[in-house]
């Protein structure tokens, strides 16, 4: 099983700040990494999809890189609303998918 | 727009069985994998299961091969989960979730509770 492996456990940072958030793979799972955000009592909402691509109806504030075994998920600059829990989810390893264990952004 | 419900959580034996279902609409159901995803209270996201369009191609995480079975109506728009052999660490929210891409979910429900206690 691929095992995903996040950083920060939790990021506090101020609105208009830059997020940087890391994902690391215990192996590689070529391109196919998603990042989710899920803010409380929500459910999670898909950002972005193999590794760089953004899903329907994200703002350009979120960006993906990465490519193996390290990704990267930026926020260009906080909003309000953007504070949550973010996972990345690998599907390189299919039919085995798994989820990271989190990155809560929150409020300084 | 894509809508997902799920029902049939509530509260269980250890050793015991419940169904889970997802109705589904918006989108053309027979078309899309199908995922079923959980969390426990307080914790992150576990992939459970997921099914192709059709009802073939399942798999499952090591943690409930055997126990669950994940099935499809297609002519009901309905996913199901059949937990079986129920334990204490199967207590989470269950969501079901529209597949992307093979392996991603783009579409989830607002989940159901299921409580594995004596």
């Amino acid at each position: 099983e691929i095992v995903l492996t996040q950083s920060p456990a939790t990021l506090s940072l101020s609105p208009g700040e830059r997020a940087t958030l890391s994902c690391r793979a215990s192996q590689s799972v070529s391109s196919y990494l998603a990042w989710y955000q899920q803010k409380p009592g929500q459910t999670p909402r898909l950002l972005i999809y193999d590794g760089s691509k953004r899903a329907t109806g994200i703002p350009a504030r979120f960006s993906g890189s990465g490519f193996g075994t390290d990704f990267t998920l930026t926020i260009s600059s906080l909003e309000p609303e953007d504070f949550a829990v973010y996972y990345c989810q690998q599907r390189g390893g299919w039919p085995s998918v798994t989820f990271g264990p989190g990155t809560k952004v929150d409020i300084k | 727009q894509v809508h997902l419900v799920e029902s049939g959580g509530g509260v269980v034996r250890p050793g015991g069985s419940l169904r889970l279902s997802c109705a589904a609409s918006g989108f053309a159901f027979d078309v899309y994998g199908m995922h079923w995803v959980r969390q426990a209270p307080g914790k992150g996201l576990e992939w459970v299961a997921v099914l192709g369009h059709d009802g073939g191609s399942e798999y499952y995480d090591d943690s409930v091969k055997g126990r669950f079975t994940i099935s499809r109506d297609n002519s009901r728009n309905t996913l199901y989960l059949q937990m079986n052999s129920l334990r204490g660490e199967d207590t989470a929210v269950y969501f079901c979730a529209r597949d992307k891409n093979i392996g991603y979910q783009d579409y989830w429900g607002q989940g159901a509770l299921v409580i594995v206690s004596s």
